[in-house]
């Protein structure tokens, strides 16, 4: 298996629930990257991770959080969401320090917050 | 605060014809990004533009990189319905700080 690998590919949660969110790179890279893709608003970083290392949180409400526990995998765990937080979520990943920073995304998982 | 445009945000064309999809942003960077998105499907790198005056061509689609003008360019030749998805440019200064165009919406129609 190669590539970015996100499951589940589909989630349907009620506002009360909790769940998570899994990404998987077999590409030997270190860096990961959680984006959310809404159909009003460009592409949103959330969040980055280096070497297993948050680098950066672009204010993300704290009902998201991220897990990563070794360089290829990252988790998004999700807790008492809003509605507006449906969304696709796409994990992406890249070289890291010294690359082009060209991200490689998995094929994302499709967030519907009842 | 690093911002990026593109336009048009939809684009419908007929085969067979050229069209230029143009993404500006706001500040200093040297790495640009070129990105395809079919429907329910995730992004697919296509071009990575690193330098001023950088020009990457695949098939129809040719990139160029105006870094002082802070403008990239995506030009389709010859358009077939296959090229029917939303493009989006993305703008990097390091790994942790890409921001991404609104995208645009091409379809190509007989």
């Amino acid at each position: 298996e190669t590539g970015v690998t996100q499951t589940p590919r589909h989630l349907v949660m009620g506002m009360t629930n909790k769940k998570s969110l899994k990404c998987e790179q077999h590409l030997g890279h270190n860096a990961m990257y959680w984006y959310k893709q809404s159909a009003k608003k460009p592409l949103e970083l959330m969040f980055v991770y280096s070497l297993e290392e948050r680098v950066e949180n672009n204010s993300v409400p704290s009902r998201f959080s991220p897990e990563c526990p070794n360089s290829s995998h990252l988790f998004l765990h999700l807790h008492t969401l809003q509605p507006e937080d449906s969304a696709l979520y796409l994990c992406a990943s890249s070289p890291g320090q010294g690359g082009t920073g060209e991200l490689f995304f998995g094929e994302g998982s499709r967030l519907t917050v009842l | 605060e690093l911002k990026v445009e593109q336009n048009p945000l939809f684009l419908s064309m007929q085969e067979g014809k050229n069209y230029t999809i143009y993404c500006n942003y706001s500040t200093t960077s040297d790495r640009l990004y070129w990105y395809r998105q079919d429907p329910g499907k995730s992004l697919e790198s296509l071009f990575v533009l690193l330098s001023n005056g950088a020009v990457k061509q695949e098939g129809r689609l040719m990139a160029s990189l105006d870094t002082k003008a802070r403008l990239s360019t995506l030009h389709i030749t010859a358009a077939v319905h296959d090229l029917s998805a939303t493009y989006f440019c993305a703008v990097g200064n390091n790994n942790n700080d890409m921001r991404f165009g609104a995208g645009t919406r091409l379809t190509v129609k007989p």
